[in-house]
Protein backbone atom coordinates (compact mmCIF):
# COMPACT_ATOMS: atom_id res chain seq x y z
CA UNK A 1 0.00 0.00 0.00
CA UNK A 2 0.88 3.82 0.04
CA UNK A 3 3.74 5.12 1.96
CA UNK A 4 4.23 9.07 2.87
CA UNK A 5 7.22 9.89 4.42
CA UNK A 6 7.32 13.66 5.48
CA UNK A 7 10.68 15.74 7.03
CA UNK A 8 11.55 17.72 8.61
CA UNK A 9 9.77 16.58 11.71
CA UNK A 10 10.49 19.68 13.38
CA UNK A 11 10.84 23.35 11.54
CA UNK A 12 12.05 26.24 13.16
CA UNK A 13 11.97 29.76 11.40
CA UNK A 14 12.24 33.87 11.98
CA UNK A 15 8.85 35.14 11.69
CA UNK A 16 9.42 36.56 8.08
CA UNK A 17 11.34 33.73 6.74
CA UNK A 18 10.17 31.08 4.54
CA UNK A 19 9.60 27.36 5.53
CA UNK A 20 9.64 24.33 3.01
CA UNK A 21 8.30 20.68 3.89
CA UNK A 22 8.76 17.92 1.46
CA UNK A 23 6.69 14.90 1.61
CA UNK A 24 7.62 11.64 -0.84
CA UNK A 25 5.16 9.33 -1.48
CA UNK A 26 5.26 5.40 -2.74
CA UNK A 27 2.52 4.61 -5.04
CA UNK A 28 3.16 6.14 -8.54
CA UNK A 29 -0.99 5.72 -9.32
CA UNK A 30 -1.79 8.46 -6.40
CA UNK A 31 -3.59 10.99 -7.53
CA UNK A 32 -4.82 13.12 -4.87
CA UNK A 33 -1.96 15.54 -2.40
CA UNK A 34 -3.66 17.44 0.16
CA UNK A 35 -2.49 19.10 3.24
CA UNK A 36 -3.24 19.82 6.79
CA UNK A 37 -2.77 22.40 9.43
CA UNK A 38 -3.49 21.44 13.13
CA UNK A 39 -3.31 23.53 15.84
CA UNK A 40 -2.99 22.38 19.71
CA UNK A 41 -5.44 20.65 20.95
CA UNK A 42 -7.62 21.10 17.42
CA UNK A 43 -8.73 19.15 14.70
CA UNK A 44 -6.60 19.21 10.95
CA UNK A 45 -7.75 21.40 8.75
CA UNK A 46 -7.46 21.51 5.19
CA UNK A 47 -5.20 24.88 3.74
CA UNK A 48 -4.52 23.65 0.01
CA UNK A 49 -4.50 19.98 -2.27
CA UNK A 50 -2.85 19.45 -5.54
CA UNK A 51 -4.52 17.19 -7.74
CA UNK A 52 -1.47 14.75 -10.10
CA UNK A 53 -2.47 16.55 -13.31
CA UNK A 54 -1.30 19.92 -11.72
CA UNK A 55 2.82 20.67 -11.22
CA UNK A 56 1.84 23.77 -8.83
CA UNK A 57 -0.37 25.37 -7.02
CA UNK A 58 -0.64 28.68 -5.02
CA UNK A 59 -3.28 30.36 -2.65
CA UNK A 60 -1.68 33.83 -1.25
CA UNK A 61 1.44 32.65 1.15
CA UNK A 62 1.10 29.16 0.83
CA UNK A 63 2.06 26.95 -2.04
CA UNK A 64 2.32 23.00 -3.14
CA UNK A 65 4.45 21.77 -5.73
CA UNK A 66 4.59 18.44 -7.07
CA UNK A 67 7.39 16.18 -9.01
CA UNK A 68 5.06 13.02 -10.32
CA UNK A 69 8.48 11.63 -11.57
CA UNK A 70 10.64 11.68 -8.29
CA UNK A 71 7.35 10.87 -5.99
CA UNK A 72 7.40 13.69 -3.68
CA UNK A 73 5.37 17.26 -2.96
CA UNK A 74 6.07 20.25 -1.04
CA UNK A 75 4.67 22.38 0.92
CA UNK A 76 6.06 26.51 0.98
CA UNK A 77 4.85 29.23 3.07
CA UNK A 78 6.14 32.42 2.59
CA UNK A 79 6.43 35.76 4.99
CA UNK A 80 5.74 33.09 7.89
CA UNK A 81 4.23 34.41 10.84
CA UNK A 82 3.23 33.31 14.86
CA UNK A 83 -0.20 32.24 13.89
CA UNK A 84 1.52 29.79 11.07
CA UNK A 85 3.27 27.80 14.19
CA UNK A 86 0.97 24.57 13.90
CA UNK A 87 1.49 20.50 13.23
CA UNK A 88 1.37 20.27 8.89
CA UNK A 89 0.42 17.02 7.61
CA UNK A 90 1.06 15.94 4.26
CA UNK A 91 -1.58 13.00 2.61
CA UNK A 92 -1.89 11.33 -0.77
CA UNK A 93 -4.83 9.54 -1.93
CA UNK A 94 -5.29 6.87 -4.95
CA UNK A 95 -8.84 7.49 -5.37
CA UNK A 96 -9.12 11.52 -5.71
CA UNK A 97 -8.99 12.12 -2.16
CA UNK A 98 -10.96 9.35 -0.35
CA UNK A 99 -8.92 6.95 1.46
CA UNK A 100 -5.91 9.10 2.53
CA UNK A 101 -2.61 8.10 3.93
CA UNK A 102 -0.98 10.73 6.23
CA UNK A 103 2.64 11.82 6.81
CA UNK A 104 3.88 11.24 10.28
CA UNK A 105 3.65 15.31 10.53
CA UNK A 106 6.03 18.46 10.91
CA UNK A 107 6.11 20.59 13.78
CA UNK A 108 6.35 24.13 12.41
CA UNK A 109 7.23 26.90 14.92
CA UNK A 110 7.24 30.73 13.97
CA UNK A 111 9.43 32.81 16.18
CA UNK A 112 8.52 36.41 16.39
CA UNK B 1 -20.11 24.34 12.73
CA UNK B 2 -18.20 21.80 10.11
CA UNK B 3 -21.17 19.61 9.77
CA UNK B 4 -19.56 16.79 12.00
CA UNK B 5 -19.56 15.91 15.32
CA UNK B 6 -18.04 13.24 17.79
CA UNK B 7 -19.03 12.22 21.07
CA UNK B 8 -18.00 11.85 23.52
CA UNK B 9 -14.80 14.44 23.24
CA UNK B 10 -13.09 12.48 26.52
CA UNK B 11 -13.50 9.13 27.82
CA UNK B 12 -11.44 7.59 30.25
CA UNK B 13 -11.80 3.69 30.31
CA UNK B 14 -10.33 0.38 31.98
CA UNK B 15 -8.72 -2.30 30.26
CA UNK B 16 -10.67 -5.14 29.35
CA UNK B 17 -13.80 -2.77 28.67
CA UNK B 18 -15.85 -2.06 25.55
CA UNK B 19 -15.68 1.46 24.49
CA UNK B 20 -17.75 2.99 21.59
CA UNK B 21 -17.15 6.14 19.65
CA UNK B 22 -19.73 8.05 17.78
CA UNK B 23 -19.48 10.00 14.64
CA UNK B 24 -22.41 12.04 13.43
CA UNK B 25 -22.67 14.27 10.26
CA UNK B 26 -25.05 16.44 8.80
CA UNK B 27 -23.54 16.92 5.27
CA UNK B 28 -25.12 13.88 3.86
CA UNK B 29 -21.21 12.82 2.56
CA UNK B 30 -21.22 9.32 1.22
CA UNK B 31 -17.06 8.33 2.84
CA UNK B 32 -16.66 8.05 6.73
CA UNK B 33 -13.21 7.11 8.25
CA UNK B 34 -11.64 6.65 11.58
CA UNK B 35 -8.32 7.94 12.23
CA UNK B 36 -5.90 7.32 15.34
CA UNK B 37 -3.39 10.09 15.54
CA UNK B 38 -0.23 9.18 18.03
CA UNK B 39 2.93 11.04 18.24
CA UNK B 40 5.65 10.28 15.38
CA UNK B 41 2.58 8.50 13.72
CA UNK B 42 0.64 10.86 12.03
CA UNK B 43 -3.16 9.61 11.38
CA UNK B 44 -3.62 6.14 10.58
CA UNK B 45 -6.70 4.79 9.19
CA UNK B 46 -8.37 2.48 11.27
CA UNK B 47 -11.74 1.70 9.31
CA UNK B 48 -13.82 3.72 6.61
CA UNK B 49 -17.00 3.24 4.82
CA UNK B 50 -18.11 4.10 1.30
CA UNK B 51 -22.22 3.88 2.12
CA UNK B 52 -24.81 2.46 4.59
CA UNK B 53 -23.68 -0.88 5.63
CA UNK B 54 -20.33 -0.41 3.07
CA UNK B 55 -17.24 -0.91 5.47
CA UNK B 56 -13.52 -1.94 5.30
CA UNK B 57 -10.56 -2.04 6.84
CA UNK B 58 -7.83 0.54 6.89
CA UNK B 59 -4.15 -0.14 8.07
CA UNK B 60 -4.44 -0.40 12.14
CA UNK B 61 -8.10 -2.44 12.41
CA UNK B 62 -6.93 -4.67 14.70
CA UNK B 63 -9.07 -4.82 18.08
CA UNK B 64 -11.56 -2.70 15.96
CA UNK B 65 -14.75 -2.63 14.75
CA UNK B 66 -17.09 -0.11 12.90
CA UNK B 67 -21.17 0.22 11.86
CA UNK B 68 -22.72 2.01 9.65
CA UNK B 69 -26.58 1.72 9.36
CA UNK B 70 -27.32 5.22 8.80
CA UNK B 71 -25.80 8.07 6.12
CA UNK B 72 -24.95 10.09 9.24
CA UNK B 73 -24.14 7.75 11.38
CA UNK B 74 -20.41 5.50 12.02
CA UNK B 75 -19.96 3.97 15.41
CA UNK B 76 -16.22 2.73 16.08
CA UNK B 77 -16.28 0.19 18.59
CA UNK B 78 -13.36 -1.07 20.72
CA UNK B 79 -14.26 -4.48 21.73
CA UNK B 80 -12.04 -5.00 24.77
CA UNK B 81 -9.98 -1.65 25.23
CA UNK B 82 -6.26 -2.06 25.33
CA UNK B 83 -3.90 0.80 26.64
CA UNK B 84 -2.02 0.42 23.18
CA UNK B 85 -5.83 1.78 21.94
CA UNK B 86 -5.19 5.35 24.32
CA UNK B 87 -5.19 7.59 21.20
CA UNK B 88 -7.04 10.39 20.04
CA UNK B 89 -9.30 9.22 17.34
CA UNK B 90 -10.97 11.51 14.79
CA UNK B 91 -13.61 11.08 12.28
CA UNK B 92 -13.80 12.24 9.02
CA UNK B 93 -16.31 13.07 5.80
CA UNK B 94 -15.42 13.39 2.40
CA UNK B 95 -17.70 13.88 -0.68
CA UNK B 96 -17.06 11.75 -4.03
CA UNK B 97 -13.97 13.67 -4.64
CA UNK B 98 -11.98 16.22 -2.68
CA UNK B 99 -10.39 16.50 0.60
CA UNK B 100 -11.71 15.16 4.20
CA UNK B 101 -14.00 17.10 6.82
CA UNK B 102 -12.68 16.07 10.54
CA UNK B 103 -14.40 16.00 13.59
CA UNK B 104 -13.18 17.54 16.87
CA UNK B 105 -11.80 14.25 18.08
CA UNK B 106 -12.20 12.08 20.93
CA UNK B 107 -9.08 11.76 23.42
CA UNK B 108 -9.40 7.92 24.74
CA UNK B 109 -7.67 6.63 27.80
CA UNK B 110 -7.10 3.72 28.78
CA UNK B 111 -6.52 2.61 32.09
Amino acid sequence: GENVEQHPSTLSVQEGDSAVIKCTYSDSASNYFPWYKQELGKRPQLIIDIRSNVGEKKDQRIAVTLNKTAKHFSLHITETQPEDSAVYFCAASTEYGNKLVFGAGTILRVKS
Amino acid sequence: DAGITQSPRHKVTETGTPVTLRCHQTENHRYMYWYRQDPGHGLRLIHYSYGVKDTDKGEVSDGYSVSRSKTEDFLLTLESATSSQTSVYFCAISAVQGGYTFGSGTRLTVV
